[in-house]
């Protein structure tokens, strides 16, 4: 079954460390996203990417890297610069349409907590 | 940019009962509007959506939801709810930027359902 693989589900991080979410699809899809989510703040777009090696920067890049080298790979690093990186994070994927709706897929979501 | 409300962070039903859950945007422009469901420690799962044509859309689990265009509304809707459509709903709306279309999410919605 196609879908988006997010890893680790779990994540425990010592202040200072970077760390990094993998993200992998196989539906084929052209632009991929990653969304953070705080209790009762909803999601909040960090980076997203149309196509291979370019990537844009979302609402709350800051603190955050990411690369698309391959269709099906859109990999987060949280830096050491992030002042709050605990918090659940998502990863997402959709076609391109041109004037129609992009209509996200989501996956299992990667929940970070630092000590 | 647009903005989401969801007005209600918590909203508490019997089973069986009927539960509307409130969505508003800000623009009147031609938008697509989307609900997700969130159940615990998992992704989001795509309701339904709203593109274009009729007002009223369909979606799974036995959930509707009505696009107002002059009231900016997309309210959710299930006449009859069960225990299992305990979750996290969001809102979602789509957003034009530098010609990519992204999607704004509401604050989220939790629906506790109870015997």
């Amino acid at each position: 079954d196609g879908g988006i693989t997010q890893s680790p589900k779990y994540l425990f991080r010592k202040e200072g460390q970077n760390v990094t979410l993998s993200c992998e699809q196989n539906l084929n899809h052209d632009a991929m996203y990653w969304y953070r989510q705080d209790p009762g703040q909803g999601l909040r777009l960090i980076y997203y990417s149309q196509i291979v090696n370019d990537f844009q920067k979302g609402d709350i890049a800051e603190g955050y890297s990411v690369s698309r080298e391959k269709k099906e790979s859109f990999p987060l690093t949280v830096t050491s610069a992030q002042k709050n990186p605990t918090a659940f994070y998502l990863c997402a994927s959709s076609i391109l349409t041109m004037g129609g709706a992009n209509v996200l897929t989501f996956g299992a979501g990667s929940r970070l907590t630092v000590l | 940019a647009q903005s989401v409300t969801q007005l209600d962070s918590q909203v508490p039903v019997f089973e069986e009962a009927p539960v509307e859950l409130r969505c508003n945007y800000s623009s009147s422009v031609s938008v697509y509007l989307f609900w997700y469901v969130q159940y615990p420690n998992q992704g989001l799962q795509l309701l339904l959506k709203y593109l274009s044509g009729s007002t009223l859309v369909k979606g799974i689990n036995g959930f509707e939801a009505e696009f107002n265009k002059s009231q900016t509304s997309f309210h959710l809707r299930k006449p009859s709810v069960h225990i299992s459509d305990t979750a996290e709903y969001f809102c979602a709306v789509s957003e034009w930027d530098t010609g990519f279309q992204k999607l704004v999410f509401g604050t989220g919605t939790r629906l506790l359902v109870s015997p």
